[in-house]
């Protein structure tokens, strides 16, 4: 079945603690994101890219770092700088040069600062 | 700067009645407008997505209309099931952006048996 993978479901942080979250697509996309959602508010962009090795920053992207080495895959790291990281963590993926351009979401991390 | 609202906040209706949902955006320049569905604690599900050259598009129960000119989208649900109920967000791509999406804060609908 193709999809997107988050690892993992749930994740506590003690206070000056770095975490990372994966992502993982086998939908041969070249685009993926990463969205931040609180509750009462939409979803905040954090990174994106494009291709492999290149990557933007979002409305968002103080206290968050990403890299992207594969096409499948797109990680984001919480820092200790991310004043307050507790929130639910979507990773995205599309295919932009193809229409409709659709854009698929994986099922999300909770992450809780302890 | 693109705004995208949703309203009501929140809908309860009973089972088997239409319903409509409401987005609206400040910016006309789409390239497209997407319609999810989220359920409590889960990733989003895509609904519908329209072109920005379209007017409207359907998938089962489910029709979905834009009009750019007026900067609004609907969503139509025919006789609503209790399954139904959840969270529906709409989102916007702007043109020339990285496809990045802007969304709406959503509406959580309840569908009472």
């Amino acid at each position: 079945d193709g999809g997107i993978t988050q690892s993992p479901k749930y994740l506590f942080r003690k206070e000056g603690q770095n975490v990372t979250l994966s992502c993982e697509q086998n939908l041969n996309h070249d685009a993926m994101y990463w969205y931040r959602q609180d509750p009462g508010q939409g979803l905040r962009l954090i990174y994106y890219s494009q291709i492999v090795n290149d990557f933007q920053k979002g409305d968002i992207a103080e206290g968050y770092s990403v890299s992207r080495e594969k096409k499948e895959s797109f990680p984001l790291t919480v820092t200790s700088a991310q004043k307050n990281p507790t929130a639910f963590y979507l990773c995205a993926s599309s295919a932009p040069g193809q229409a409709p351009n659709e854009q698929f979401f994986g099922p999300g991390t909770r992450l809780t600062v302890l | 700067k693109q705004e995208v609202t949703q309203i009501p906040a929140a809908l309860s209706v009973p089972e088997g009645e239409n319903l409509v949902l409401n987005c609206s955006f400040t910016d006309s320049a789409i390239y497209n407008l997407q319609w999810f569905r989220q359920d409590p604690g889960k990733g989003l599900t895509s609904l519908l997505l329209i072109q920005s050259s379209q007017r409207e598009q359907t998938s089962g129960r489910l029709n979905a209309s834009l009009d750019k000119s007026s900067g609004r989208s609907t969503l139509y649900i025919a006789a609503s099931q209790p399954g139904d109920s959840a969270t529906y967000l709409c989102a916007v791509r702007l043109i020339g952006s990285q496809g990045n999406l802007i969304f709406g804060k959503g509406t959580k609908l309840s569908v009472k048996p």
